[in-house]
């Protein structure tokens, strides 16, 4: 069955903390990857996307993600976090009708 | 940068009650949808939309549900008999083509519904 897992439900960071958020897909056909942000009270915000080409994509505001084939994972880093990425993060990915199937989601806090 | 607007940003409803909930897409999509995120669960598809027919619906969207796009600019989700386990935030999203656009959806902010 497609599925895409993210086993962090919650991360707590100190500022200036480097961020990988696991990310890892069940998909036989060929994989489109996202990464949304929710901020909170807002909604959800594309931070970076795989189609193709390079494995690794750099998104806004510093973020980037590794797409590995072998391992069916996307994983979301950051080197430096800060207390504005405080938010709430979203793997997924474009099923062959173009429907999202997102992930669980990451909370993540960052401490000041 | 065009929005998806989504109106009410809360609603509560007492169980057995119709409830619409309401999304003004962008102005030059075509492609309309609807998710929703049960508190604490993933962000579930439930309908898509095009060419005022539904595309494509998930197991969740049963006869209780329905879309419409009543004046060519609003994309609404009508629940006829809300459920308690229907109380979820429910996003809606436009998209200018199906093909893999580089801004890919646009996600509305979302609706909080309570049922009680």
């Amino acid at each position: 069955a497609q599925s895409v897992s993210q086993h962090n439900h919650h991360v707590i960071l100190s500022e200036a903390a480097s961020l990988e958020l696991g990310c890892n897909y069940s998909y036989g056909g060929t994989v489109n990857l996202f990464w949304y942000v929710q901020y909170p009270g807002q909604h959800l915000q594309l931070l970076l996307k795989y189609f193709s080409g390079d494995p690794l994509v750099k998104g806004i505001k510093g973020f980037e993600a590794e797409f590995i084939k072998s391992k069916f994972s996307f994983n979301l880093r950051k080197p430096s976090v800060q207390w504005s990425d405080t938010a709430e993060y979203f793997c997924a990915f474009l099923d062959s009708s173009y429907k999202l199937i997102f992930g669980s989601g990451t909370r993540l806090l960052v401490r000041p | 940068e065009p929005e998806v607007t989504q109106t009410p940003s809360h609603q509560v409803t007492q169980m057995g009650q119709e409830v619409i909930l309401r999304c003004v897409p962008i102005s030059n999509h075509l492609y309309f949808y609807w998710y929703r995120q049960i508190l604490g669960q993933k962000v579930e598809f439930l309908v898509s939309f095009y060419n005022n027919e539904i595309s494509e619906k998930s197991e969740i969207f049963d006869d209780q549900f329905s879309v419409e796009r009543p004046d060519g600019s609003n994309f609404t989700l009508k629940i006829r008999s809300t459920k308690l386990e229907d109380s979820a935030m429910y996003f809606c999203a436009s998209s200018e083509s199906r093909a893999l656009t580089p801004a890919g959806y646009t996600f509305g902010s979302g609706t909080r519904l309570t049922v009680v």
